[in-house]
């Protein structure tokens, strides 16, 4: 069965700093993705950044980057130049084609300090 | 981007009645929708899959005569909760998926409260 780890229940950033958090995950299938996943406080699940595991290249999307550990099955998200605004719920997530389903972790809640 | 929609988005009930979500895809056919359960700072929990003019495909744990789910066409999918009870009351997430692509797009969700 797919897992998804995520070991820190909460962060907290000042903005401008850079912040890292933290996912492991366990998989039996070949092919996957990795996700990261913000939800504000209006509950509306946003897509923050992708990986495909069968890149080696990490992910970037503007200020949000992953460090894609595949053998050590670890996928972190940096976020540089935090905002007020990146305040949030984040889940990393895990997709693969056999189970054809989304597995979530528990959430880290970041916090950005003024 | 593609868009999905909830209605409600809050609803309150009297234990023991039934209540409908909806969830539609605005701008795309949906060939498969998700149905998730979040309870107050905890994660998304998958309840349910469904693919359009099939029967869903609940999630061990699940009750299926409870949690009903209905996808008759590529835009639209319901989820009725019946006979409801305070513990039914949650945040109920709706996800929505085209033929042959990977990325789900998230409806608002509804948060159910069940008196």
């Amino acid at each position: 069965a797919q897992t998804v780890t995520q070991s820190q229940p909460e962060m907290s950033v000042q903005e401008a700093e850079t912040v890292t958090l933290s996912c492991t995950y366990d998989t039996s299938e070949s092919d996957y993705y990795l996700f990261w996943y913000k939800q504000p406080p209006s509950r509306q699940m946003i897509l923050v950044i992708r990986q495909e595991a069968y890149k080696q290249q990490n992910a970037t999307e503007n200020r949000f980057s992953v460090n894609f550990q595949k053998a050590a099955k670890s996928f972190s998200l940096k976020i540089s130049d935090s905002q007020l605004g990146d305040a949030a719920m984040y889940f990393c997530a895990h997709y693969g084609g056999a189970t054809n389903k989304l597995i979530f972790g528990t959430g880290t809640l970041l916090a950005v300090q003024p | 981007g593609a868009v999905v929609s909830q209605h409600p988005s809050r609803v309150i009930c009297k234990s023991g009645t039934s209540v409908k979500i909806e969830c539609r895809s605005l701008d795309f056919q949906a060939t498969t929708m998700f149905w998730y359960r979040q309870f107050p700072k905890q994660s998304l929990m998958l309840m349910a899959t469904s693919n359009e003019g099939s029967k869903a495909t609940y999630e061990q744990g699940v009750e299926k005569d409870k949690f009903l789910i209905n996808h008759a066409s590529l835009t639209l999918s319901t989820l009725t909760v019946t006979s409801a009870h305070p513990e039914d009351s949650s945040f109920y997430i709706c996800s929505a998926r085209g033929q042959g692509r990977w990325e789900q797009y998230f409806g608002p969700g509804t948060r159910l409260t069940v008196t």
